[in-house]
């Protein structure tokens, strides 16, 4: 069965630090690869997605994460954190087939809540 | 873009009662959609897949009786909890999946169940 590990349960840095946060696998094959992030209260919102190519994924608000295959890992990491990147957030997995029946849904790690000092 | 609503946003009902929760996916068609519930301090669990037109297929474990799911159009999939009662009280959150093309999921905002 697939899972998702992200060990770090909460996580504190300085505001201008920069920020990892980890993300391990487990599946059959290379899934899709999600982080989201969610405030307190709020919807998920998608801050980049792996589906294949090149291992280091772009994404919105100055976020990347990077595939390593060998390592089942799917790291997210900021070079410099801003307050309001406090949230929590979340890895997931998908499965990879397009078209497939399952497409779309997602198993996610337990969440990294993010703390931001000024 | 790709915008999925969820209403409402926050809802109290009293133990016995039912609620509805509904997902409307605003400008695509969805013939899938998913519904996850999040539990206090914890990740979020898929409960449920529901395809436009026919039964859900519910995740082990989850009660389909009292989690009943209906996704009668393209646009829209229903969550209504039966008979509720205060440990249903949770996070529930619906994605929704594109008809055709080769996109992720898209999230609903939420919807707070307290029960009381």
């Amino acid at each position: 069965a697939q899972s998702v590990t992200q060990p770090d349960i909460h996580i504190t840095v300085s505001e201008g630090a920069s920020l990892e946060l980890r993300c391990n696998y487990s599946y059959g094959a290379t899934p899709y690869l999600f982080w989201y992030v969610q405030s307190p209260g709020q919807g998920l919102q998608l801050l980049l997605k792996y589906f294949s190519g090149d291992t280091l994924v772009q994404g919105i608000k100055g976020f990347e994460a990077e595939f390593k295959r060998s390592q089942s890992s799917f790291n997210l990491r900021k070079p410099s954190v801003h307050w309001s990147d406090a949230a929590e957030y979340f890895c997931a997995v998908g499965p990879p087939n397009a078209g497939g029946t399952s497409y779309g849904k997602l198993t996610f790690g337990q969440g990294t809540i993010l703390t931001v000092h000024p | 873009g790709a915008v999925v609503s969820q209403h409402p946003s926050r809802v109290i009902c009293k133990s016995g009662t039912s609620v509805k929760i509904e997902c409307r996916s605003l400008d695509f068609q969805a013939t899938t959609m998913f519904w996850y519930r999040q539990f206090p301090k914890k990740s979020l669990m898929l409960m449920a897949t529901s395809n436009e037109g026919s039964k859900a297929t519910y995740e082990q474990g989850v009660e389909k009786d009292k989690f009943l799911i209906n996704h009668a159009s393209l646009t829209l999939s229903t969550l209504t909890v039966t008979s509720a009662h205060p440990e249903d009280s949770s996070f529930y959150i619906c994605s929704a999946r594109r008809q055709g093309g080769y996109t992720e999921a898209f999230f609903g905002q939420g919807t707070r169940l307290t029960v009381v």
